[in-house]
């Protein structure tokens, strides 16, 4: 049974580009939530996405989107990449029927430069 | 809006010793989910224990077991018989009850550090 993926595992981006991160999640599940970890912090909620549409949304500005797919995968999508914008992104899903079991990824590190 | 506190950004415990993490929230709801969940240096958040709030028994799991303190609000995870495979992150989360509340608010964690 694969668990959550994500990919790629790390990527080097400049200040001003754009960047798609992409999450498969754990099979037979439907519901995928972005985390943004910054180093020696928690992770903060992005969005979550159910049904192919966004559910849910943390304070994040609007350069931050996302897509969640018919067969329930995921991918976030950063504009206008900033410094700031460096972190561990994680994807976690869950089954909405389940909706406290959250199963995470192991993260894709992106360096903004 | 929730919160919540992890006041030890670093613990250390010997080999087979017991430890334990402390974890603060605040909240004006009644029911909710507590989680702590462990990050080793492999970056993948495993889930280590969940408390239902309107649980009043405190949920163990092997060598994990919680202190959950509803009226004062705090969390905390013992972890008996410490191993080296201990060693990790560990965070501290809130989630609120029913489907549509999507997001787990974590704390800033601790670094927990096994001495062999």
């Amino acid at each position: 049974d694969a668990g959550v993926t994500q990919s790629p595992t790390h990527l080097i981006k400049t200040r001003g580009q754009q960047v798609t991160l992409r999450c498969s999640p754990k099979s037979g599940h439907d519901t995928v939530s972005w985390y943004q970890q910054a180093l020696g912090q928690g992770p903060q909620f992005i969005f979550q996405y159910y049904e192919e549409e966004e559910r849910q949304r943390g304070n994040f500005p609007d350069r931050f989107s996302g897509h969640q797919f018919p067969n329930y995968s995921s991918e976030l999508n950063v504009n206008a990449l900033l410094l700031g914008d460096s972190a561990l992104y994680l994807c976690a899903s869950s089954l909405a029927s389940v909706f406290y079991e959250q199963y995470f990824g192991p993260g894709t590190r992106l360096t903004v430069t | 809006a929730q919160t919540v506190t992890q006041s030890q950004p670093e613990m250390s415990v010997q080999e087979a010793e017991t430890v334990t993490l402390s974890c603060t929230y605040d909240t004006s709801e009644s029911d909710y989910y507590l989680f702590w969940y462990k990050q080793p240096p492999s970056r993948q958040m495993i889930l280590v224990i969940r408390q239902e709030a309107y649980k009043q028994q405190n949920a163990t799991e092997n060598r994990f077991s919680v202190n959950f303190q509803k009226a004062a609000k705090s969390f905390s995870l013992k972890i008996s018989d410490s191993q080296l495979g201990d060693a990790a992150m560990y965070f501290c989360a809130y989630r609120g009850y029913g489907g549509s509340q999507g997001n787990l608010i974590f704390g800033k964690g601790t670094k927990l550090s096994v001495k062999p």
